[in-house]
């Protein structure tokens, strides 16, 4: 079956420094990736969705300029937390899809402390 | 109202038990239905993926929806302690958008 793989599953940077977290998908080519935000007993929230060279697309809200994603290569995502603050504390899941379903794998999800 | 309400639980079972777990929806346009298993500190799996309404089974776990009442369920036999784990329900109105998620059911199954 499909397989992405997310890395760092868990980061504690400074505040004030960035952070990089990467999805790869490891059997099949990823056309799109999607990054996802979760706290703590509470849903996933889209943060932008990413076709492979081209800009991603960012969800209402969502900081476009501290949250940079780079899709460079069909099978790597990357969402970079610029000037990472306290409150960007929370769980971060990359998906990825080959096709047009929009409800594929995930990868393992990256713990993001910021102190 | 969110589109999507999800009792987080914590729902806490004796082993062997049949477990029910629920989202109820209000958009009308929903007719793909999804259940995902997360455990902690993982990203989600998919279990069960349905189209409109009815019934699927797989093994140990059936997804029911029913429509008419914005009612989507998911009944898990004879549970085992590693089924413990947060249950995410998930929709959207065609398998090309984006699922809209629940906040997850945690549920606790016990020896």
């Amino acid at each position: 079956g499909a397989v992405v793989s997310q890395h760092p599953s868990r980061v504690i940077c400074k505040s004030g420094t960035s952070v990089k977290i990467e999805c790869r998908s490891l059997d099949f080519q990823a056309t799109t990736m999607f990054w996802y935000r979760q706290f703590p007993k509470q849903s996933l929230m889209l943060m932008a969705t990413s076709n492979e060279g081209s800009k991603a697309t960012y969800e209402q809200g969502v900081e476009k300029d501290k949250f940079l994603i780079n899709h460079a290569s069909l099978t790597l995502s990357t969402l970079t937390v610029t000037s990472a603050h306290p409150e960007d504390s929370s769980f971060y899941i990359c998906s990825a899809t080959s096709g047009q379903a929009r409800y594929d794998t995930f990868g393992s999800g990256t713990r993001l402390t910021v102190v | 109202q969110k589109e999507v309400e999800q009792d987080p639980g914590p729902l806490s079972v004796p082993e062997g038990a049949i477990v029910s777990l629920n989202c109820t929806y209000s958009n009308s346009a929903f007719q793909y239905f999804m259940w995902y298993r997360q455990y902690s500190r993982k990203g989600p799996e998919l279990l069960m993926y349905t189209y409109s309404s009815g019934n699927k089974e797989d093994g140990r776990f059936t997804a029911q929806v029913d429509k008419s009442s914005k009612y989507i369920s998911l009944f898990i036999r004879d549970s085992q302690p590693s089924d413990s784990a947060t249950y995410l329900c998930a929709m959207s109105a065609g398998g090309s958008y984006i699922p809209t998620f629940g906040r997850g059911t945690s549920l606790i199954v016990h020896p």
